[in-house]
């Protein structure tokens, strides 16, 4: 069966600081990755997706950057972390196929102090 | 522009009540639709999955139904439990992106009280 794995859990990081979070999914190959964030008050939002190796898509335009460096791991990335990158994210899976379905991550939860 | 509503935001019920939650889109254009349930601080469970051919699926006490014509779908839980207390998340996706993408409703908090 398959499985997604996000570390770590929770994070505490000041203005400024550099992020990775990490993705990563077993029991399958060639998936669809996804990036979501969710907000307080907003809903769930799609900020990237990767349909293979090295391919990313960006739907808006932020602080953040993915990368994708094996076919079962996706990172995200920043710089220098906003005070409104604070949020929890959710990395998502699907088989390659525009009808997948999607498959989520326990998430981590970020706190940019 | 796909935008999703879910209605109500909030919904209390006592337990063993049926009960049904809301779900409307704005573009029939669709693959699918989706229903999650996302307990506090956790990430989304897949709970039913609808091809946009497709009327309505059944897994257990929860039915799901879609009407792609008129932009709704219906989450039915049966015979509710404190345990089905959670966020449920309607998500549909639409032709938009080279790979689709999942489009959220801002959720309804379920609370079953014993």
């Amino acid at each position: 069966s398959q499985t997604i794995h996000q570390w770590p859990a929770t994070l505490v990081q000041p203005v400024g600081s550099p992020l990775s979070l990490e993705c990563t999914v077993e029991g399958t190959s060639n998936p669809n990755l996804y990036w979501y964030r969710q907000a307080a008050g907003r809903g769930l939002q799609l900020l990237f997706y990767s349909v293979g190796i090295g391919q990313i898509s960006s739907e808006v335009p932020q602080n953040l950057s993915a990368s994708r460096p094996q076919d079962r791991q996706f990172i995200l990335s920043s710089k220098k972390l906003l005070l409104s990158d604070s949020g929890f994210y959710l990395c998502a899976w699907s088989v390659s196929r525009r009808d997948g379905e999607q498959y989520f991550g326990p998430g981590t939860r970020l706190t940019v102090t | 522009k796909q935008e999703v509503t879910q209605i109500p935001a909030a919904l209390s019920v006592p337990e063993g009540e049926n009960l049904v939650l809301n779900c409307s889109f704005t573009d029939s254009a669709i693959y699918n639709l989706q229903w999650f349930r996302q307990d506090p601080g956790k990430g989304l469970t897949s709970l039913l999955l609808i091809q946009s051919s497709q009327r309505e699926q059944t897994s257990g006490r929860l039915n799901a139904s879609l009407d792609k014509s008129s932009g709704r779908s219906t989450l039915y839980i049966a015979a509710s439990q404190p345990g089905d207390s959670a966020t449920y998340l309607c998500a549909v996706k639409d032709y938009g992106g080279s790979q689709g993408n999942l489009i959220f409703g801002k959720g309804t908090k379920l609370s079953v009280k014993p």
